[in-house]
């Protein structure tokens, strides 16, 4: 059974702090790794996709790396805001398979 | 203009019945699938379309069948349901010429409450 783990389940920040969050994965037969932002009540958007081992993506104040040798990403946000307060979701993709989604870890940042 | 639309919204009914959920998607995707949300918020696939045959079909029961008319649509008809099958369903899409790269954009999900 593939398993993704993602720490902290839950974080809450000062506006202005920055924080990170991580996503562990089975390091075999890597195919791709997802980063999605889920604000309450709406749907899962793409923030990133990460194929190779040492990819850094970055979106405004948001950035992300990934290490495929030994399993793991990080999901950096610089200066936090309140608008980033939602749930960032993990996926895992082997070859030929489904993404396999993290629990997620849920943001909250105060003014 | 909505990328992935499900309808309803909302769904409640009484165990036993029979009900379907719509999806359709105005993105020119070839794939499409159905996870399920369950209690613990975990998102977790059901099925997968592509170009309306089925390509992934996790460990669901039998009482769940989606059903492709074409590679724009996907539903999921869901017989005598169950008070266990209260959830969010998600549907949503993909390019895969995009292959790894491909984004999934999701729907706004159909909140079903069996009662």
């Amino acid at each position: 059974i593939l398993n993704v783990e993602q720490s902290p389940q839950s974080l809450h920040v000062q506006e202005g702090d920055s924080t990170n969050f991580t996503c562990s994965f089975p390091s075999s037969n890597f195919y791709a790794l997802h980063w999605y932002r889920w604000e309450t009540a709406k749907s899962p958007e793409a923030l990133f996709v990460m194929t190779l081992n040492g990819d850094e993506k970055k979106k405004g104040r948001i950035s992300a790396t990934l290490n495929t040798k030994e399993g793991y990403s990080y999901l950096y946000i610089k200066g936090s805001q309140p608008e980033d307060s939602a749930t960032y979701l993990c996926a895992f993709r082997q070859a030929g398979t489904a993404l396999i989604f993290g629990k997620g870890t849920t943001l909250s940042v105060s003014s | 203009d909505t990328a992935v639309s499900q309808t309803p919204k909302y769904l409640v009914t009484q165990m036993g019945n029979d009900k379907s959920i719509k999806c359709e998607q105005n993105l020119g995707h070839d794939t499409m699938y159905w996870y399920k949300q369950d209690s613990k918020k975990f998102l977790k696939i059901m099925f997968s379309y592509n170009n309306k045959e089925l390509i992934i079909n996790e460990t669901v029961p039998n009482r769940f069948s989606p059903k492709s008319p074409d590679k724009a649509h996907l539903n999921l008809h869901i017989n005598s349901l169950e008070l266990g099958d209260s959830a969010v369903y998600f549907c949503a899409s993909s390019h895969p010429n995009r292959g790894r790269r491909g984004d999934q954009y999701f729907g706004p999900g159909t909140r079903l409450l069996v009662l």
